[in-house]
């Protein structure tokens, strides 16, 4: 059964950094892409980032692009999204989401229960 | 504002038919067949209904459907049932340098 677990999120002030994490289980963590969506409080959803399968390129929403650095830990099983110079609207909780197929980039089928992350002074 | 745009909410009665629009551009919507559509339930974590326009995952009913005419998807559910009260969400693929937009969302309520 494939399980995605966030973690890492809390309270942090303007400006500050914070790195959270995302464990995977059931599934080769490095044969598929895998993204980071967030949703603000009574919003939207918003792409963030996504690390590809095979290659491990990685991409970046505009809103957090020279910020946030999207990486992966194959022998962990793990993804990581480290966040620097956070800002108030990036407030939000944060979900990694497993894509489709392999071979599919932007097709969110398994998520994560969300990690919070509020920025706040 | 959302890069995409979707009626902020929309309304049926059991067994009736809805279709929520996803509007976008040349760029996006229009200019690929890259759209996916997105349940959400309050308090739970998105659930993949659509993807490639048209297209449902392994487990997802067939009451769901998805369409796409030029800058403008749409999903459609026939036969409204009260489990599929929530919010829906489409997406879809960009050539902007934010490679993947989401619509801002439609609140289905089942009367």
């Amino acid at each position: 059964e494939v399980q995605l677990v966030e973690s890492g999120g809390g309270l942090v002030q303007p400006g500050g950094s914070l790195r959270l994490s995302c464990a995977a289980s059931g599934f080769t963590l490095s044969s598929y892409a895998i993204s980071w969506v967030r949703q603000a409080p009574g919003k939207g959803l918003e792409w963030v980032s996504a690390i590809s399968g095979s290659g491990g390129n990685t991409y970046y929403a505009d809103s957090v692009k020279g910020r946030f650095t999207i990486s992966r830990d194959n022998s962990m099983n793990t993804l990581y999204l480290q966040m620097s110079s956070l800002r108030a609207e990036d407030t939000a909780v944060y979900y990694c989401s497993k894509d489709l197929t392999t071979s599919s980039l932007g097709y969110f089928q398994h998520w994560g229960q969300g990690t919070l992350v509020t920025v706040s002074s | 504002q959302s890069a995409l745009t979707q009626p902020a909410s929309v309304s049926g009665s059991p067994g009736q038919s809805i279709t929520i629009s996803c509007t976008g551009t040349s760029s996006d919507v229009g200019g690929y067949n890259y759209v996916s559509w997105y349940q959400q339930h309050p308090g739970k974590a998105p659930k993949l209904m659509i993807y490639d326009v048209s297209n449902r995952p392994s487990g997802v009913s067939n009451r769901f459907s998805g369409s796409k005419s030029g800058n403008t998807a749409s999903l459609t559910i026939s036969g409204l049932q009260a489990e599929d009260e929530a919010d829906y969400f489409c997406s879809s693929y960009t050539s902007s340098s934010t490679p993947w937009v989401f619509g801002g969302g439609t609140k289905l309520t089942v009367l």
